[in-house]
Formats: structure tokens, C-alpha cells, sequence
């Protein structure tokens, strides 16, 4: 079981709220990720990070911001949020080798009335 | 861009059948793995080929992959009604790149 933790797991909010995603892991893992999933569709890349002050967008835009002053700690922040949002967000890790193998998390389902 | 398609996109069979599922991708890979997941929740890692290899086996599944083609085929022999999921194929154009992932294939086993 991989030891990477996302919360909350459900969220209801309004529009224009500001929420932050919390995700951590404690395997020591230098890569981490932000997937975004529609449900029953693919996952799309929205932000990454190497290794600490180190994040970079993904394929797929997004008016999220991620921040990695820890190596533990990824979270996402959305300033204000949209129906548009509303979405499941998984947050991934993984060692810095070249198999990329990733650990996720259970994921963050976020509801923007 | 989307690297990775599954095919098909459902699969229904009864338990104790075998399921296939294939998964076609654009450009030239690292390697190719495939996730599953069950409904609600996050990804599990099941298998990893790399590129210069052909065939892989963990248990009841079997991986194989065909760099010509640009395709790989995962099958699950003997299903079991847990095996209920969708199963999504990911590759990385490059070596420590992220990964990026197909549509998925959604299966169902019944008992």
C-alpha cells in the first residue's frame, strides 16, 4: 500500500472560493505529480515537481498553482474556484529512476456549486 | 497530447473467462505500464515493460508489446469478479519524463 495521503477526499464548495488540496508522502519520493480526472476519462497532467522549489505545468491547462517547499508536501490551490473545476484530483509520486513507476493517492473529488 | 488508447473502451465477461485489453500510443516510449483502478479511488500500479522487451508476466497477467506497432496488450487470465475495474495503459516518451495516460478500458466481471 503506497504511503501517499490526499485530503480532503470530498469537497462541496461554492464558486469563488479559495481551496488548497493537500497531498503528502511519506516514502522520501523526489517526483510528484497532479493528475486531473474526469469521471469514467483519462487523467491529464496538470502540474509536476522534481524535487523541492522545482514545479512545472503539465499538458493540460489549468488555473491551479502547486507549490513544493517540502519534499513531503505537494498542494494545489485553486485562488477561485468554478463550476468548471469541479472534478477528481489524484496526486502521484515516484522515485527519481528512469522506470517512472508512479504511487498515488485516493484522490481529492471536488463538487464547485 | 494523448499518448495512450485503450481498447475497447467496455468489457463484460463472466467470471473465469480472460480479458484483453490493448492500449496503442504515437510516438517512441521509455517504457509502458499499466494502472488499475477501482471505481472512486486512486490508481495501482500492475506492470511495467520496458521498451526492448516483449512479453512480461505477473501472476494472472501477461503484458506484451510490440514497439512497430506501437501497441501492447494486457491480458488477465481466469478473472475473478474483484478483477472489476478499468485498467489504463501510460507511457513516457523519455526516460524519467512523466508519465501520460490513455483513456482506460473498463471491465466487468460478473459472478
Amino acid at each position: 500500500e503506497a504511503d501517499i495521503y490526499q485530503t480532503p477526499r470530498y469537497l462541496v464548495i461554492g464558486t469563488g472560493k479559495k481551496i488548497t488540496l493537500e497531498c503528502s508522502q511519506t516514502m522520501g519520493h523526489d517526483k510528484m505529480y497532479w493528475y486531473q480526472q474526469d469521471p469514467g476519462m483519462e487523467l491529464h497532467l496538470i502540474h509536476y515537481s522534481y524535487g523541492v522549489n522545482s514545479t512545472e505545468k503539465g499538458d493540460l491547462s489549468s488555473e491551479s498553482t502547486v507549490s513544493r517547499i517540502r519534499t513531503e508536501h505537494f498542494p494545489l490551490t485553486l485562488e477561485s474556484a468554478r463550476p468548471s473545476h469541479t472534478s477528481q484530483y489524484l496526486c502521484a509520486s515516484s522515485r527519481r529512476t528512469n522506470t517512472g513507476e508512479l504511487f498515488f493517492g485516493e484522490g481529492s473529488r471536488l463538487t464547485v456549486l | 497530447s494523448q499518448q495512450g488508447e485503450e481498447d475497447p473502451q467496455a468489457l463484460s465477461i463472466q467470471e473465469g473467462e480472460n480479458a484483453t485489453m490493448n492500449c496503442s500510443y504515437k510516438t517512441s516510449i521509455n517504457n509502458l505500464q499499466w494502472y488499475r483502478q477501482n471505481s472512486g479511488r486512486g490508481l495501482v500500479h500492475l506492470i511495467l515493460i520496458r521498451s526492448n522487451e516483449r512479453e512480461k508476466h505477473s501472476g494472472r497477467l501477461r503484458v506484451t508489446l510490440d514497439t512497430s506497432k506501437k501497441s501492447s496488450s494486457l491480458l488477465i487470465t481466469a478473472s475473478r469478479a474483484a478483477d472489476t475495474a478499468s485498467y489504463f495503459c501510460a507511457t513516457d516518451a523519455r526516460a524519467g519524463t512523466a508519465l501520460i495516460f490513455g483513456k482506460g478500458t473498463t471491465l466487468s466481471v460478473s459472478s
